[in-house]
């Protein structure tokens, strides 16, 4: 069974800086898909980023971007010039080639200080 | 931009009653997906529904849960005969196709506390 983990249970940043998330997951597949998901005080969990395992450039949205090492199985999350906005819990979720199921890690609380 | 809307926020139930937690997934979206969340702990999966079956479900989705789209707008979840245990967080949530790239659109939850 695929697991994800999140090492850190709680980041901060200052406004303006730049914070990076970590993620590994365990898997014995080798096509997969991995997301993050920000999930703000308000509750909805909202798509940030995703990233296919076939695809060797890591993917960017804006100033969001991840540092995808496949062989290491990590999946990190870089937050550029982090905003009020961006403080929220970001969870790393993992999704084989096969059906639709997402695997969550724990989840880090992201604060951002003005 | 369309979404995923649940009800209640927050449900409070009796152990052993039956309780069930309503979903209006995003219009044209064809998949749809339950997770629930135990306070601290991970968001795990429960099941997913396709054409009005369920076409994937984890060992947490047993014989006291059933989904159900009745009416064509809604997707339901019912847990039977709830236990303390049952209190999580549930999520719902909706695609629009299959396929692995395909991002899942989540609501913002029932909170489900079981008495």
């Amino acid at each position: 069974a695929q697991t994800v983990t999140q090492s850190q249970p709680e980041m901060s940043v200052q406004e303006a800086e730049t914070v990076t998330l970590s993620c590994t997951y365990d898997t014995s597949e080798s096509d997969y898909y991995l997301f993050w998901y920000k999930q703000p005080p308000s509750r909805q969990m909202i798509l940030v980023i995703r990233q296919e395992a076939y695809k060797q450039q890591n993917a960017t949205e804006n100033r969001f971007s991840v540092n995808f090492q496949k062989a290491a199985k990590s999946f990190s999350l870089k937050i550029s010039d982090s905003q009020l906005g961006d403080a929220a819990m970001y969870f790393c979720a993992y999704r084989g080639n096969a059906g639709n199921m997402l695997t969550f890690g724990g989840g880090t609380r992201l604060m951002v200080k003005p | 931009e369309p979404e995923v809307t649940q009800t209640p926020s927050h449900q409070v139930t009796q152990m052993g009653q039956e309780v069930i937690l309503r979903c209006v997934p995003i219009s044209n979206h064809l998949y749809f997906y339950w997770y629930r969340q135990i306070l601290g702990q991970k968001v795990e999966f429960l099941v997913s529904f396709y054409n009005n079956e369920i076409s994937e479900k984890s060992e947490i989705f047993d014989d006291q849960f059933s989904v159900e789209r009745p009416d064509g707008s809604n997707f339901t979840l019912k847990i039977r005969s709830t236990k303390l245990e049952d209190s999580a967080m549930y999520f719902c949530a909706s695609s629009e196709r299959s396929g692995s790239y395909q991002p899942q659109h989540f609501g913002d939850g029932t909170r489900l506390s079981i008495l």
